[in-house]
């Protein structure tokens, strides 16, 4: 099966800086990439993704990039602010096979006022 | 448009006994998938049905089990409760299943005493 991990586990950044969360994947046949961000008492909340056909997407202070050749998948948060403060994770699945999502670990941003 | 909603949010259940967790889908999505968060383990997939039918399951024992009616509506239900079962339980409805744009609700926090 797919397997996704996740670097770093914990990332603090000061504020208007930029933060780079990194995933690896396993399976070649996944093929759609989202990215979930999950507050405190709340459930994960898709915030971008990217399917195989696409290297890179942007939205706004986010961006995605996709490497497929190396199984490599990173999540780019530009002018970070306060309220960028969560728990991120990523998640691979292939979208033509029924399968689940699979995802990382997660990792606990700290944007520092 | 209303998104995912899960009831109840929270439960405390004693070992042995059963509980239920009820999902209701955005408005038009068919497919609901359940997954399992604990600090341990992150996020599992439990099962996912669409169209009243389970499509895929994770490898979860037997006494958790699923159902989906006509409304597209979900339930969980997990017999024989272990301390081991005490999680954050989310529901993810997407248009089409197959995992694709998952859209996650709050979740049922569970705790088993």
């Amino acid at each position: 099966g797919e397997n996704v991990e996740q670097h770093p586990s914990t990332l603090s950044v000061q504020e208007g800086d930029s933060a780079v969360i990194k995933c690896t994947y396993s399976d070649s046949a996944s093929n759609y990439f989202p990215w979930y961000k999950q507050e405190l008492g709340k459930g994960p909340q898709l915030i971008i993704d990217i399917r195989s056909n696409v290297g890179e997407k942007k939205d706004q202070r986010i961006a995605v990039t996709l490497n497929k050749t190396a199984k490599h998948f990173s999540l780019h948060i530009t002018e970070t602010q306060p309220e960028d403060s969560a728990v991120y994770f990523c998640a691979a699945t292939s979208y033509t096979g029924r399968r689940a999502l699979t995802f990382g670990s997660g990792t606990r941003l700290q944007v520092q006022p | 448009k209303a998104g995912v909603t899960q009831t109840p949010r929270y439960l405390i259940k004693t070992r042995g006994q059963q509980v239920t967790l009820s999902c209701s889908p955005i408005s038009g999505h068919r497919s609901v998938s359940w997954y399992q968060q604990t600090p341990g383990q992150g996020l599992q997939f439990l099962f996912e049905y669409f169209s009243e039918t389970q499509r895929n399951k994770g490898n979860f024992p037997g006494r958790f089990s699923g159902r989906q009616f006509s409304n597209s509506r979900s339930e969980m239900n997990v017999s024989t409760l272990e301390l081991g079962d005490s999680a954050l339980y989310l529901c993810a409805s997407s248009l089409k299943g197959e995992s694709t744009e998952a859209f996650f609700g709050q979740g049922t926090r569970l705790t088993v005493v």
